[in-house]
């Protein structure tokens, strides 16, 4: 059982948007920064948005993050096949003194 | 561009102790943390620990007993070693690059590793 809690799957036309959500507490989200990965089949995670709604270079800007309190948000605005993957988020958690990822959303297009 | 390739045996024994290279090339390890994650298909994602560039570590408490993490400057290279294995441990392992403590902007492409006899 993961500290962060997410839906395990979200699904999507073409061109609609999907929301994944990442529930905490106040010792990991409530205090510290939330970031996302995005998996595709078969590769090594990659970093998608950081600090709770940072881009990274390269990173469209389809992919946006937000934060309230103990929850994050992952949304993906214009879906595209390639956009089918496993998300996780995570965030570093006081209590365990350790950084603690979510149990992964997996996307689908449909 | 900076790539992480991790290298290590594919097959480990029980009780033994895995170790794991990372090899950094098209950059610098200064400046950066630099950690190793390990994913399995039940408990998903797993934060082991990082070393700083500086050679200060700071290891997940649920395995800290059991890990080392490294740091070789001049072959820009970082390393685990996690002891006493059992099937547990089996997983796919990454290192990454990290420009905070949390935030690992760079993945290898990761190694799996079986725990069994």
């Amino acid at each position: 059982q993961s500290v962060l809690t997410q839906p395990p799957s979200a699904s999507g036309s073409p061109g609609q948007t999907v929301t994944i959500s990442c529930s905490g507490s106040r010792s990991n989200i409530g205090r510290n920064p939330v970031n996302w990965c995005q998996q595709l089949p078969g590769a090594a995670p990659k970093l998608l948005i950081y600090t709770n709604s940072a881009r990274p270079s390269g990173v469209p800007d389809r992919f946006s993050g937000t934060k309230s309190g103990t929850s994050a948000s992952l949304a993906i605005s214009g879906l595209q096949p390639e956009d089918e993957a496993d998300y996780f988020c995570g965030a570093w958690d006081d209590t365990l003194d350790a950084y603690v990822f979510g149990s992964a959303t997996k996307v689908t297009v449909l | 561009q900076l790539q992480l390739q991790e290298s290590g045996p594919g097959l480990v024994k029980p009780s033994e102790t895995l170790s794991l290279t990372c090899t950094v090339s098209g950059g610098s390890i200064s400046g950066y943390y630099w950690s190793w994650i390990r994913q399995t298909p039940g408990k998903g994602l797993e934060w082991i620990g990082y070393v700083f560039y500086s050679g200060t570590t700071t290891y997940n408490p649920s395995l800290k007993s059991r890990v080392t993490i490294s740091l070789d400057t001049s072959r820009n290279q970082f390393s685990l070693k996690l002891s006493s294995l059992t099937a547990a441990d089996t997983a796919v392992y990454f290192c990454a690059r990290g420009f905070g403590a949390d935030v690992f902007d760079v993945w290898g492409q990761g190694t799996l590793v079986i725990v069994s006899s």
